[in-house]
């Protein structure tokens, strides 16, 4: 198994905020690695595919990097609206999620 | 518009089997994979498994032994059964559109299933 490992699993940021959330694979995964959104009550919504491509319809304020088994989501200026969970999931061998950043505005 | 919707029962006892349905709109199952996912309370998802626009499946291996995802063209509709539940399977259960070897990116709403005697 792959486990994925996400960090902080708590930030609180101010809005305007340029925001980095990590995913830490436990062995490479090529870069086949998802970011999605979890809003309260919502389903899931994917941000970024294969490590920086970003999803029809996602701001432009997201973006991904990352290669190896280091991974990163990066919001440019936090809007009130990025209010929300954030998983990583790797598809290298099977699929596996993190354990989920929680973002709250400070 | 592709949107699917979850169907199924809320409350399963333990030792029963789990039954869920993915009904799906806007787009055909016999394009693309259609998984399903679930998401514990305290927030750790995971993958179950998937089914291809052929028919066939892949598990989880954590699951293999209890899982089963099959599928109705006729109707647009892909299922869930999970055998054996225990407590440890209450959960929201959530199907998804995969592109394969992307990410899911159409989702039902989910469904929270609850395994208690």
């Amino acid at each position: 198994d792959i486990q994925m490992t996400q960090s902080p699993s708590l930030l609180s940021a101010s809005v305007g905020d340029r925001v980095t959330l990590s995913c830490k694979a436990s062995q490479n995964i090529y870069k086949y690695l998802n970011w999605y959104q979890q809003k309260l009550g919502e389903a899931p919504k994917l941000l970024i595919y294969y490590t920086n491509s970003l999803q029809t319809g996602i701001p432009s304020r997201f973006s991904g990097s990352g290669s190896g088994t280091d991974y990163t989501l990066t919001i440019s200026s936090l809007q009130p609206e990025d209010v929300a969970t954030y998983f990583c999931q790797q598809y290298n061998s099977w699929l596996t999620f993190g354990s989920g950043t929680k973002l709250e505005i400070k | 518009e592709v949107q699917l919707q979850e169907s199924g029962p809320g409350l399963v006892k333990p030792s029963q089997s789990l039954s869920l349905t993915c009904s799906v709109t806007g787009y055909s199952i016999t394009s693309n994979y259609w998984g399903w996912i679930r998401k514990f309370p305290g927030n750790k998802m995971e993958w179950m498994g998937y089914i291809s626009y052929s028919g066939s499946t892949s598990y989880n291996p954590s699951l293999k032994s209890r899982i089963s995802i099959t599928r109705d063209t006729s109707k647009n509709q892909f299922f869930l059964q999970l055998n054996s539940v225990t407590t440890e399977d209450t959960a929201t259960y959530y199907c998804a559109r995969y592109p394969f070897r992307g990410g899911f990116d159409y989702w039902g709403q989910g469904v929270m299933v609850t395994v208690s005697s």
